[in-house]
């Protein structure tokens, strides 16, 4: 199975700060990389496609980079409505596998 | 706008079975590859199967194959999961998730919003 790590798994940030959570998968993946969002008691949402596609109405701030076995999730300036969980996601190969998690909080 | 409805989820013993449910609409069921996938308490996501929009194909994690079955009546836009010989670690909400196969890759596009299994004695 591919192993997907995220770090950090929790970080602190204000409002308006620029955030970039990493993803690393245990082998190459491509662009074959998904990054959902979750906030307590809710069901995840897909933010990014493929790596960088931004899905329909997600707001712009949002952008993923990467491909191989290195990706990024970067949010330009967080907004109070962003604190949540983020999580990685490969499809490149089954099973089908996520990243832990990373939990961004308010400082 | 797209739907997906969880139901049949409860409190069984181990060893037990149950089968979960869930209600697509909003979109085209028939056209889908659809998903399932599971949340531990407070623990990250969890994938479990899938199944091909006409039935033919279907994939297991190993934490399930043999116990647990996937399913799906496209003339009742409905997706089931059977689950047998149920286990204090299956214990999770689980989520009906369509899944979007196309040039931009696959992705978990539409959520369910879940519903919750408790395995205990």
């Amino acid at each position: 199975d591919i192993q997907m790590t995220q770090s950090p798994s929790s970080l602190s940030a204000s409002v308006g700060d620029r955030v970039i959570i990493t993803c690393r998968a245990s082998q190459s993946i491509s662009r074959h990389l998904n990054w959902y969002q979750q906030k307590p008691g809710k069901a995840p949402k897909l933010l990014i496609y493929a790596a960088s596609g931004l899905q329909s109405g997600v707001p712009s701030r949002f952008s993923g980079s990467g491909s191989g076995t290195d990706f990024t999730l970067t949010i330009s300036s967080l907004q109070p409505e962003d604190f949540a969980t983020y999580y990685c996601q490969q499809s490149y190969i089954t099973p089908r596998t996520f990243g832990q998690g990373t939990k961004v909080e308010i400082k | 706008q797209v739907q997906l409805v969880e139901s049949g989820g409860g409190l069984v013993k181990p060893g037990e079975s149950l089968r979960l449910s869930c209600a697509a609409s909003g979109f085209t069921f028939s056209d889908y590859y659809m998903s399932w996938i599971r949340q531990a308490p407070g623990e990250g996501l969890e994938w479990l199967s899938y199944m091909s929009a006409t039935s033919s194909y279907t994939d297991y994690a190993d934490s399930v194959k043999g116990r647990f079955t996937i399913s799906r009546d496209n003339a009742k836009n409905s997706l089931y999961l059977q689950m047998n010989s149920l286990r204090a670690e299956d214990t999770a909400v689980y989520y009906c998730v369509r899944v979007f196969n196309g040039a931009r890759g696959e992705s978990f596009d539409y959520w369910g919003q879940g519903i919750l299994v408790t395995v205990s004695s």
